[in-house]
């Protein structure tokens, strides 16, 4: 079983849709957690950045954070065709000994239809 | 433009060759990372470094070598050990003390 399991889809919604990505995780030690987005042949950038449980928002986009259940979301509102990407979670420990390593999910991948 | 560059986009391999693929950032970060990437697949950690002059194994290091003369400087060599090498690969770069990774644009490798 991988550490951090991302369901790959394709996931299709029409534009305006609101969108629900989300990743579950086997490790408690866990404390930051990210999601990247990705276009296609292009490198993820940093969408979101939280740090141990409860919700950040940023524009249309809502991250949030259950530990209790080792459950992450990424939540985007109105939706729009220029967010069809790929969206891969990642997170780490709060001690990272071997510096700031972070474990991935495989990336969902998302297209909005319009 | 503080970033991280990756040359060159697409490299083409032929059979038996090494090739080096460029990394360089101007972030300021200690640490620095290659990752391969196949598609419709996650990101699997080929090499890191925390500091100049020292560069520890990831998951799939075989068939690949790095260095990292230079704070700025991460090249990764495909070496001909490396038997599928097709794939997309990106290097990333984190401040000693930051919290998260920054990646640079990939490199596509293709085998002739």
């Amino acid at each position: 079983q991988k550490e951090v399991e991302q369901d790959p889809g394709p996931l299709s919604v029409p534009e305006g849709a609101i969108v629900s990505l989300n990743c579950t995780y086997s490790n408690s030690a866990f404390q930051y957690f990210m999601w990247y987005r990705q276009y296609s042949r292009k490198g993820p950038e940093l969408l979101m950045y939280t740090y141990s449980s409860g919700n950040k928002e940023d524009g249309r986009f809502t991250a949030q954070v259950d530990k209790s259940s080792k459950y992450i979301s990424l939540f985007i509102r109105d939706s729009q065709p220029s967010d069809s990407a790929t969206y891969l979670c990642a997170m780490r420990p709060m001690n990272n000994n071997a510096g700031n390593m972070l474990t991935f999910g495989g990336g969902t991948r998302l297209m909005v239809k319009p | 433009d503080g970033g991280i560059t990756q040359s060159p986009k697409y490299l083409f391999r032929k059979e038996g060759q090494n090739v080096t693929l460029s990394c360089e950032q101007n972030l300021n970060h200690d640490a620095m990372y290659w990752y391969r990437q196949d598609p419709g697949q996650g990101l699997r950690l080929i090499y890191y470094s925390q500091i100049v002059n020292d560069f520890q194994k990831g998951d799939i290091a075989e068939g690949y070598s790095v260095s990292r003369e230079k704070k700025e400087s991460f090249p990764l060599t495909v070496t001909s050990a490396q038997k599928n090498p097709t794939a997309f690969y990106l290097c990333a770069s984190s401040s000693t003390a930051g919290e998260t990774q920054y990646f640079g644009p990939g490199t596509r490798l293709l085998v002739l």
